[in-house]
């Protein structure tokens, strides 16, 4: 599997924006970029996913490099309940079988009021 | 829609033990994975089942296995517990072999052995 590199944490103040970094130098060209993330005491929750152009949703928005190489996900006004660990995550579009996901360590996002 | 539902929350064994934990895929979904996440790291996949039948496996001993029910609802068993056992299992359904369809967790059950 592809690996992604995410700093361990990032601080932001509530109602700005955070802009969160993810390297994926070594992506084939069949791996999507999923973001998921994480609240204190709770299963990890879906948050965004695309390929090769930028994505919005309800949540976030999704911007991917040109070469695909690296991406980051948006919180256009971030909340205290954005405060959660998020993990990038690499999966192969045209696997058929296991399609699991493969967490690394994530960005611990800590927001202050 | 119904979430997916994980029983018990909390459980506490020994070492040598076994334990059943259990799983309700949230509504229409076929497709269930198992994740360990201990603690202060990211959930590491076990397996997945789809349609009743396991479809992918991460490095995990044979002492951990599974099954899913033609309700799709699922069991993990760990037999022979062992103290790095002790983690948070993850379950968490999506719809189909699609990798792009998102997985939906639930809030785990956090076993701890003593």
């Amino acid at each position: 599997d592809a690996k992604t590199t995410q700093p361990n944490s990032m601080e932001s103040n509530e109602e700005e924006p955070v802009h969160l970094p993810c390297n994926h130098s070594t992506i084939s060209g069949t791996d999507y970029i999923h973001w998921y993330r994480q609240l204190p005491s709770q299963g990890p929750e879906y948050v965004i996913h695309g390929l090769t152009s930028n994505v919005n949703n309800r949540m976030a928005s999704l911007a991917i490099a040109e070469d695909r190489k690296s991406s980051t996900l948006i919180l256009h006004r971030a909340t205290l309940r954005d405060a959660a660990v998020y993990y990038c995550i690499l999966r192969d579009g045209f696997k058929a079988a296991g399609n699991k996901l493969t967490f690394g360590g994530g960005t611990r996002v800590l927001v202050k009021p | 829609e119904t979430g997916v539902t994980q029983s018990p929350t909390h459980l506490i064994k020994t070492r040598g033990q076994q334990v059943t934990l259990r799983c309700s895929s949230q509504s229409g979904h076929n497709t269930v994975s198992w994740y360990q996440q201990a603690l202060g790291q990211g959930p590491q996949f076990i397996f997945q089942y789809y349609r009743e039948e396991e479809n992918g496996r991460g490095n995990f001993p044979p002492r951990f296995s599974g099954l899913q029910f033609p309700n799709y609802s699922s069991e993990l068993n760990v037999n022979a517990l062992e103290l790095d056992d002790s983690a948070l299992y993850l379950c968490a359904s999506s719809l189909g072999g699609d990798s792009n369809q998102p997985q939906h967790f639930g809030d785990g059950t956090r076993l701890s052995i003593l």
